[in-house]
């Protein structure tokens, strides 16, 4: 799986929206972008994913450049409950023995402050 | 989404002693499941693959004599950690998939805390 770059941590403020970018320069054709964001003692919970168009849910929006070499994962209006780590992952996705197998970086600490 | 649970949410034992962790898929099948180890103020490390009905795949460093998994139906996995000494020590989060092009999303347990005193 390809390998991501984030930021160590980054600040919101509260009602703003939060921008988080990630750097994936090695991403494969086959290969989509997956967020995750995990708070303090709890299991990832999934956000969003995409191949190479943007997508939009009830929790954020991914933008995935042209080239697919980065992404940023937008929450239009940060809360406090947003505070976590959010992980980029790039990985295949399909029908294969390692469908869902995830490789984690460090990810972004995300704090939302009032 | 899809709910992942794990039994017990935390546990602490002595040191040789084994203790047994389980992941359940309660609104779905999982073909695969996953479990992840993660330690203060670090990332999620990924131990092992496991496939129902087949022997897990562990990931380079990973004792499997001493990370028993066993997937024995499409809802439920078992990590059972062996003689466990403080070290292994962690939190401990399974996660399972279903395969599915562009749609097998993977969903988290809430996590297992392991203090080995």
């Amino acid at each position: 799986d390809a390998k991501t770059t984030q930021p160590t941590s980054m600040d919101c403020a509260e009602g703003r929206a939060a921008n988080l970018p990630c750097n994936h320069s090695t991403i494969s054709g086959n290969e989509y972008v997956y967020w995750y964001r995990q708070i303090h003692s709890q299991g990832p919970q999934y956000i969003i994913h995409g191949l190479k168009n943007n997508e939009t849910n009830e929790m954020a929006s991914l933008i995935i450049t042209e080239d697919r070499k980065s992404s940023t994962l937008i929450l239009p209006h940060a809360t406090l409950r947003d505070t976590a780590v959010y992980y980029c992952i790039v990985r295949v996705a399909g029908y294969n023995t390692n469908a869902g197998k995830s490789t984690f970086g460090d990810g972004t600490t995300l704090t939302v402050k009032p | 989404g899809a709910v992942v649970s794990q039994h017990p949410s935390w546990v602490i034992c002595k040191s040789g002693t084994s203790v047994k962790i389980e992941c359940r898929s309660l609104d779905f099948q999982a073909t695969t499941m996953f479990w992840y180890r993660q330690f203060p103020k670090q990332s999620l490390m990924l131990m092992a693959t496991s496939n129902e009905g087949s022997k897990a795949t562990y990931e380079q460093g990973v004792e499997k004599d001493k990370f028993l998994i066993n997937h024995a139906s499409l809802t439920l996995s078992t990590l059972t950690v062996t003689s466990a000494h403080p070290e292994d020590s962690s939190f401990y989060i399974c996660s399972a998939s279903v395969g599915g092009v562009g749609t097998d999303t993977q969903y988290f347990g809430p996590g297992t805390r392991l203090t080995v005193l």
